[in-house]
């Protein structure tokens, strides 16, 4: 069982509304990282953190910004979101070193705006 | 960069049918490989990897995989496919930049 847990789970807002989705793991994993997902679609990197104070950009360019104060907890925040936002938005985290690591993933946050 | 592309979008099949969902990459480097799994309802989870070694690796529920260098593949199958492998199958690559690529996903839908 994971111990990777998002919040929340579904949201529904209106264009222009600032958010912040919320993502807390309690493995004491140094590197966390967010993903968009849609239907059909790759997941796709927005954001990781190799450890607190590090933070960098994935792949897929985006509007959010993240931040890394405490090792369990790393939030996603959307200063004004629009409805090109609406998706699924994974965090996962892995601990470095580990010769087998793997990815431990949240439940995601279903992000609709209106 | 490194790439993921996973051949079946969809797949339907009945129970007991074997398995095969496609998968290459393109990296030209040393390359860790996953295979995870999203069951409905459920958060992805780790269903089988190759680090180094044995190609054919083994997973959990009866899964294993192949990673094939000379193809750029690691395709996963399974012999005979039960209703609760009912899921979304999810391909990725490690390679240079130590995170993860994945691809778009194969959705499996087992009758019973």
């Amino acid at each position: 069982e994971a111990d990777i847990y998002q919040t929340p789970r579904y949201l529904v807002i209106g264009t222009g509304k600032k958010i912040t989705l919320e993502c807390s793991q309690t493995m004491g994993h140094d590197k966390m990282y967010w993903y968009q997902q849609d239907p059909g679609m790759e997941l796709h990197l927005i954001h990781y953190s190799y450890g607190v104070n590090s933070t960098e950009k994935g792949d897929l360019s985006s509007e959010s910004t993240v931040s890394r104060i405490r090792t369990e907890h790393f939030p996603l925040t959307l200063e004004s979101a629009r409805p090109s936002h609406t998706s699924q938005y994974l965090c996962a985290s892995s601990m470095t070193g580990v010769t087998n690591e793997k990815l431990f993933f949240g439940s995601g946050t279903q992000l609709s705006v209106l | 960069a490194q790439s993921v592309s996973q051949h079946n979008h969809h797949v339907i099949l009945s129970e007991a049918a074997s398995l095969e969902l496609g998968c290459n990459y393109s990296y030209g480097g040393t390359v860790n490989l996953f295979w995870y799994v999203q069951y409905p309802g459920q958060h992805l989870q780790l269903l089988l990897k190759y680090f180094s070694g044995d190609p054919l690796v083994k997973g959990i529920k009866g899964f294993e995989a192949e990673f094939i260098k000379s193809k750029f593949s690691f395709n996963l199958r399974k012999p005979s496919v039960q209703w609760s492998d009912t899921a979304e199958y999810f391909c990725a690559v490690r390679g240079g930049s130590y995170i993860p690529t994945f691809g778009r996903g194969t959705s499996l839908i087992v009758h019973p």
